[in-house]
């Protein structure tokens, strides 16, 4: 079945250092979205990539879905400790989903 | 307030003793899902239901009932919890198909079992 591996598990960074996590897929994508999940909290949603190549801005977030649809990033410019969390990628179609295993950014002020 | 709420928050309970975590969302959403949180795991997804009456297995069924009368309830039932059912179990709610539409999410169930 479809699998989404996320990397890397784990990023502890000193604030204002750049972050980014990666997914990748085995096979083609039909969209990607990506949520934060905050220490104690639940997922938050905070885009939808659709198209290949497609690249998308939120302030210091950077988002690109690969031309191949299979690969997708998420680059945090100059982390801020407010950025602590854990990042998933989701993907799917009719209704089965997939989320990436997450990775957890630590940041230190 | 658009949500979607899970009851209870917080649950210890006992080997092979039934419980029901209950899932409610008042945004009129078709598709629903349950999810357990394991650490190095992610989210893993349990069942699905894409409409009422619409139910299917997602990754990890096993030991998991669901069903969906209402179009706001989807409630999650373990007929005889077992240890490794030990997780954080969250349900989401979407507008249509779960890969379409943003997915929102319950605060979460922390369930233990001893």
């Amino acid at each position: 079945g479809q699998q989404v591996m996320q990397i890397p598990q784990y990023q502890h960074v000193q604030e204002g250092e750049d972050f980014t996590t990666y997914c990748n897929s085995s096979t083609t994508l039909s969209n990607i979205q990506w949520y934060k999940q905050r220490p104690g909290g639940h997922p938050v949603f905070l885009i939808q990539l659709v198209k290949s190549g497609e690249v998308k801005k939120q302030k210091r977030l950077t988002f690109q879905f690969g031309e191949a649809k299979k690969n997708s990033s998420l680059h945090i410019t100059a982390t801020q400790t407010t950025d602590v969390g854990t990042y998933f990628c989701l993907s799917g179609n009719t209704g089965k989903l997939i989320f990436g295993q997450g990775t957890t950014l630590q940041v230190k002020p | 307030e658009a949500q979607v709420t899970q009851n209870p928050r917080y649950l210890i309970t006992v080997t092979g003793k039934k419980l029901t975590v209950t899932c409610s969302q008042n945004m009129n959403h078709e598709y629903m899902s349950w999810y357990r949180q394991d650490p190095g795991l992610g989210l893993r997804q349990i069942y699905y239901s894409m409409n009422v009456e619409v139910t299917d297995k997602g990754d990890v069924p096993e030991g998991y009932k669901v069903s969906r009368k209402e179009k706001r309830n989807f409630p999650l039932i373990l007929e005889s919890p077992s240890p490794n059912q030990t997780s954080l179990y969250f349900c989401a709610s979407s507008l249509r198909s779960g890969g379409v539409d943003t997915q929102y999410f319950g605060p979460g169930t922390r369930l233990t079992v001893l």
